[in-house]
C-alpha cells in the first residue's frame, strides 16, 4: 500500500512571497499520478496542479509548480506572489494503478496580510 | 459543465436514524469514489464504483454503511443505523479511469 506525508502541518507566508510545501510518498510503482488540492473553508476540494510520473518535466498552473523528485519519492508544491485567498489546507494525494487516492495528512496555510 | 452534485449539503440526525447522502457525477465519467473526512482521520477513501460496480469497498467501516450505484448518473451511501462517531464531511468525487478526481462540495453530517 502507498503511504503520503506531509511533514509540515502548518505553514504561514507574507502575502506576494513565495512557500513551498513538502510531500514525500511510499511506492513501488513506477506509473502513477500525482496531486495537489487546495481546501478552503467551504471544504470543497479543488485540484491545484497535476504530475504524471512519466513525465520529467515539472508541472505549472499559473503561480502554482511542483518539484517532482522522482527518485526521492519527493513531490513538493511551490506557491509564489502568495496571495489572500490561498489560505487553506494543501492535501497532497498519490493515485496509483489501482485509481484509488491516498492522501497526506495535509498542511494548513496562513497567508499574512 | 456541472461538477460533482451533492445532497443534502449538511444533515443532522439523530442516534439511530437512517441517513442517505445522494450523488450525481461528471456526466462520462465512469468512476466514482465516496470519501469520509475527519478530524482523527483525514481523508479516507470509503468505496470505489467503475463502470456502475463496485471495484472496493474495503474501507467501509462496517456493515452499517452501504452504498450502491444504480445507473452511471446516480450513487447512495446509506448509514444505518448512524452513532455519533460517523459525524464528518462525506464526498463524492468522479473520474474517468486513471484520469483527475474531481469533488463535489460534500456533506456534513452530525448525529447526535
Amino acid at each position: 500500500a502507498q503511504t503520503v506525508t506531509q511533514s509540515q502541518p502548518e505553514m504561514s507566508v507574507q502575502e506576494a512571497e513565495t512557500v513551498t510545501l513538502s510531500c514525500t510518498y511510499d511506492t513501488s510503482e513506477s506509473d502513477y499520478y500525482l496531486f495537489w488540492y487546495k481546501q478552503p473553508p467551504s471544504r470543497q476540494m479543488i485540484l491545484v496542479i497535476r504530475q504524471e510520473a512519466y513525465k520529467q518535466q515539472n508541472a505549472t498552473e499559473n503561480r502554482f509548480s511542483v518539484n517532482f523528485q522522482k527518485a526521492a519519492k519527493s513531490f513538493s508544491l511551490k506557491i509564489s506572489d502568495s496571495q489572500l485567498g490561498d489560505a487553506a489546507m494543501y492535501f497532497c494525494a498519490y493515485l496509483n494503478a489501482g485509481n484509488m487516492l491516498t492522501f497526506g495528512g495535509g498542511t494548513r496555510l496562513m497567508v499574512k496580510p | 459543465d456541472a461538477g460533482v452534485i451533492q445532497s443534502p449539503r449538511h444533515e443532522v440526525t439523530e442516534m439511530g436514524q437512517e441517513v442517505t447522502l445522494r450523488c450525481k457525477p461528471i456526466s462520462g465519467h465512469n468512476s466514482l469514489f465516496w470519501y469520509r473526512q475527519t478530524m482523527m482521520r483525514g481523508l479516507e477513501l470509503l468505496i470505489y464504483f467503475n463502470n456502475n460496480v463496485p471495484i472496493d469497498d474495503s474501507g467501509m467501516p462496517e456493515d452499517r454503511f452501504s452504498a450502491k450505484m444504480p445507473n452511471a448518473s446516480f450513487s447512495t451511501l446509506k448509514i444505518q443505523p448512524s452513532e455519533p462517531r460517523d459525524s464528518a464531511v462525506y464526498f463524492c468525487a468522479s473520474s474517468t479511469k486513471q484520469e483527475t478526481q474531481y469533488f463535489g462540495p460534500g456533506t456534513r453530517l452530525l448525529v447526535l
